[in-house]
């Protein structure tokens, strides 16, 4: 059972490149999020989608795009990345409804540098 | 918007001893509150939390308690120990299908020294 998994791991790019880091998950959640850490600031939501083909802006959504054809993934882009755009960011999903519980599961986390 | 302020941003103590980490909230319509340990280089992980309608919550030795007039919760760890040391985050979000919303304080690095 793999639960949620991102990739990649790592990625060093340049500022103006596009990149995607993608999410997954096996649990059949309704609920998954996108969110970035930097130290100083905790973690900032940037979006989150409620259901395949609903998403919306969190905290922190400037520069970045996000889409959910399916319930499993979550791909998150940075269609011209800045280097204020270095950060590590998670992925998480929830099943709030069915499960009655408000708990996050994240995934492992991808760190990005843009140079 | 929501803005969580969490203190202290570090913390030390010896194993055996307590531990209490504070945050205030200023939306009262925030009503779930979340805390979430984070171990060097690993994902944040719940380990407790509390809605609007409980004052206090304890699983073993971890307790919240929340004070919605004055807008804080707190998160309280007894009889530390050396496996107790990473950085926690407190959080908050209108709760309901907005539960994952949540907006989190800075991080408290708690090291627990043997």
């Amino acid at each position: 059972d793999a639960g949620i998994t991102q990739s990649p791991r790592y990625k060093i790019t340049e500022t103006g490149r596009q990149v995607t880091l993608m999410c997954h998950q096996t649990w059949s959640h309704s609920y998954m999020f996108w969110y970035r850490q930097d130290l100083g600031h905790g973690l900032r939501l940037i979006y989150y989608s409620a259901a395949a083909d609903i998403t919306d802006k969190g905290e922190v959504p400037d520069g970045y795009v996000v889409s959910r054809s399916k319930t499993e993934n979550f791909p998150l882009t940075l269609e011209s990345a800045t280097r204020s755009q270095t950060s590590v960011y998670f992925c998480a999903s929830s099943d709030f409804g069915r499960a009655n519980t408000g708990e996050l599961f994240f995934g492992e986390g991808s760190r990005l540098t843009v140079l | 918007g929501e803005n969580v302020e969490q203190h202290p941003s570090t913390l030390s103590v010896q194993e055996g001893d307590s531990a209490v980490i504070k945050c205030t909230y200023s939306d009262s319509a925030s009503n779930y509150f979340p805390w979430y340990k984070q171990e060097l280089g690993k994902r944040p992980q719940l380990i407790i939390d509390i809605r609007s309608n409980v004052g206090e919550k304890k699983d073993q030795r971890i307790a919240v308690t929340l004070n919605k007039t004055a807008k804080h919760f707190s998160l309280h760890i007894t009889e530390t120990q050396p496996e107790d040391s990473a950085v926690y985050f407190c959080a908050a979000s209108p709760g309901g299908t907005s539960y994952g919303k949540l907006t989190f304080g800075q991080g408290t690095i708690l090291t627990v020294h043997p």
